[in-house]
């Protein structure tokens, strides 16, 4: 167990829909990272959190946001869902804003239908 | 050219074999170098990092960077079917706003 939480495990929802997922980072960690995995393209980075302050964004859609609330958990919003959007969604976080030992939760499969 | 390149496998082997998985990377301004284990339907798992060219090890696992050729494997020795899974190779800075780059994994399956 990495001690990085995340719910719900799996999701299922039609398209054009929004949904939450949720992430809480292991006790201590201030970092909290948002990765897609899909099975043509891997693990993704989404975006990046750093102690409530967002510090980096990848190749994360419009449709997409995220932010990080005062108690460090972190919450990953996709809207107007296409079936493409069907993947897991990993969470990681880690001590500093650095990626060194970045710890991931066991992910959200999410599945549009 | 993806930044970080590996192939992606199948590869599978007897039980008791060494293991040799590689990837190689296309930038240099970074630092540090990871090795994560996959199984299905779960969440990656560090396995190592390393900050610097040459060789750490931990167990049965061996991390090795060479950032002359820009190239680093993971060696598994003497095998087991529990070191089945998908490995994945990440490359990482530090300057306070980094981001993992992944390769795309390799599925190692080890045959008891």
């Amino acid at each position: 167990d990495s001690g990085v939480t995340q719910t719900p495990k799996h999701l299922i929802t039609a398209t054009g829909q929004r949904v939450t997922l949720r992430c809480s980072p292991r006790s201590g960690d201030l970092s909290v990272y948002w990765y897609q995995q899909s099975l043509d393209q891997g693990l993704q980075f989404l975006i990046h959190y750093y102690n409530g302050e967002e510090r980096a964004k990848g190749n994360i859609l419009e449709r997409f946001s995220a932010q990080q609330f005062p108690d460090l958990h972190s919450e990953l919003n996709l809207s107007s869902l296409e079936l493409g959007d069907s993947a897991l969604y990993f969470c990681a976080s880690s001590v500093a804003a650095g990626t060194t030992e970045a710890f991931f939760g066991q992910g959200t499969r999410l599945t549009v239908v | 050219q993806k930044e970080v390149e590996q192939d992606p496998g199948p590869l599978s082997v007897p039980e008791g074999a060494i293991v040799s998985l590689n990837c190689t990377y296309s930038n240099s301004a970074f630092q540090y170098f990871m090795w994560y284990r996959q199984y299905s339907r779960k969440g990656p798992e560090l396995l190592m990092y390393t900050y610097s060219s040459g060789n750490k090890e931990d167990g049965r696992f061996t991390a090795q960077v060479d950032k002359s050729s820009k190239y680093i494997s993971l060696f598994i020795r003497d095998s087991q079917p529990s070191d089945s899974a998908t490995y994945l190779c990440a490359k990482g800075t530090n300057f306070g706003n980094e981001k993992l780059t992944f390769g795309t994994g390799t599925r190692l399956t080890i045959i008891p």
